[in-house]
């Protein structure tokens, strides 16, 4: 079993759509969760960066942690085609010596 | 603010040779990651380096090395390539005070003919 599941997708939405992106994880050490967004042959930009469980809103992302259920999300909301990328959760904790633990990302399609 | 660079953009070997790859971080940032995005794999953690010294290594043989300079630039060296190790290689980098947050540079894509 890998350490963060990710479903790859890929997912197809019209341009408006809310759209919610999800990964669990098993290690109850993360604290550290954060969201990527990777363009096609480009490196990965971070969107959003959460310590710990709760909510966190940035323009049109919002990023949710629940550390109980192991599970975070990534809603983004009026999408737009510009948003049409790879998206990746990662995350870590104080023991992890500075790795990242990635999913395999969501390729996510906005159409207009 | 400039991001983190890296360099080549494109670099193209053939089996048994060597690779090096190079990187610069963020302005002001002190510790280097470098992961590897091969097909189908996800970004997998390759070597951390932090005020030159090499902090912690990722499930990779010994012949992906690496060193860091007296000015946090740092470079990758693949020995003895094989054509399973064509892949996006990453650069990312953090201050130290927020070590989680990495930046990523835009990669070197590595073909091994």
């Amino acid at each position: 079993q890998k350490e963060v599941e990710q479903d790859p997708g890929p997912l197809s939405v019209p341009e408006g759509a809310i759209v919610s992106l999800n990964c669990t994880y098993s290690n109850s050490a993360f604290q550290y969760f954060m969201w990527y967004r990777q363009y096609s042959r480009k490196g990965p930009e971070l969107l959003m960066y959460t310590y710990s469980s709760g909510n966190k809103e940035d323009g049109r992302f919002t990023a949710q942690v629940d550390k109980s259920s192991k599970y975070i999300s990534l809603f983004i909301r009026d999408s737009q085609p510009s948003d049409s990328a790879t998206y990746l959760c990662a995350m870590s904790g104080g023991n992890q010596g500075g790795k990242l633990i990635f999913g395999q990302g969501t390729e996510l399609s906005v159409k207009p | 603010e400039a991001g983190v660079t890296q360099s080549p953009t494109h670099l193209i070997k053939t089996r048994g040779q060597q690779a090096t790859l190079r990187c610069s971080p963020i302005s002001g940032h002190t510790s280097v990651y470098w992961y590897q995005q091969a097909l189908g794999l996800g970004l997998q953690f390759l070597l951390w380096y932090d005020e030159g010294e090499e902090r912690n290594r990722g499930n990779f043989p010994p012949r992906f090395s690496g060193r860091q300079f007296p000015n946090y630039s740092s470079e990758l060296n693949v020995n003895a390539l094989e054509l399973e190790d064509s892949a996006l290689y990453l650069c990312a980098s953090s201050s130290w005070a927020w070590a989680d947050t990495q930046y990523f540079g835009p990669g070197t894509r590595l073909t091994v003919l």
